[in-house]
């Protein structure tokens, strides 16, 4: 079955620090990926796509992701946290004739003033 | 332009009673999914659909049904709430296969006694 993974379930940071969130997936075939941010009491909202192309997409608000195919990875990065970065962030797969998204379990990030 | 709508935000009932939550959007959007966020958990789909009178099974099911007459609303029904339904409801929409980046509303928060 398809799934996704997100290696850290919460991360805690200092302004100003370098940030990777890990995504792996399993499926072999054409995969579109995605990130999402939630902010605190707030909905899901899109923070970067990768459908095909130049594996390394950019995103609103500094961040960007790596598409590794060989390594089944869509890691999400940002070279320098704010406050304002701390919410959760959810992976999530579109893979095959699914018809539905397969999200990862989300990673809490706190970023410390 | 609202995008995605849900109403109501938020809502208290018993054990036992009915209610319906409403998803709108205006994007002229073919799938749509609602989705229940409990904390750990992560986003699991209760029920979607690709298309107007079209309606599936997502991970979690049980208890719910759903209903899409019309192409731009999804109906989401809890015929009797349990507590196990407290949660925060979110209901999503997409183009569909070629463009499946689901775009979402702002959450019913839901509460059974």
């Amino acid at each position: 079955a398809q799934s996704v993974s997100q290696h850290n379930h919460h991360v805690i940071l200092s302004e100003a620090a370098s940030l990777e969130l890990g995504c792996n997936y399993s499926y072999g075939g054409t995969v579109n990926l995605f990130w999402y941010v939630q902010y605190p009491g707030q909905h899901l909202q899109l923070l970067l796509k990768y459908f095909s192309g130049d594996p390394l997409v950019k995103g609103i608000k500094g961040f960007e992701a790596e598409f590794i195919k060989s390594k089944f990875s869509f890691n999400l990065r940002k070279p320098s946290v704010q406050w304002s970065d701390t919410a959760e962030y959810f992976c999530a797969v579109w893979a095959g004739n699914n018809r539905k998204l397969i999200w990862g379990l989300g990673t809490s990030l706190a970023v410390n003033p | 332009n609202a995008g995605v709508t849900q109403t109501p935000k938020f809502r208290v009932l018993k054990t036992g009673q009915s209610m319906t939550l409403l998803c709108a959007q205006d994007m002229n959007h073919e799938y749509m999914y609602w989705y229940r966020q409990d904390p750990g958990m992560g986003l699991r789909l209760i029920h979607y659909s690709v298309g107007e009178g079209t309606t599936a099974k997502g991970e979690v099911p049980d208890g719910y049904n759903v209903s899409r007459l019309k192409k731009q609303n999804f109906l989401l029904g809890l015929e009797s709430a349990a507590p196990s339904q407290t949660s925060v409801y979110f209901c999503a929409s997409s183009y569909g296969t070629s463009r499946p980046e689901q775009y979402f509303g702002p959450g019913t928060r839901l509460t059974v006694t």
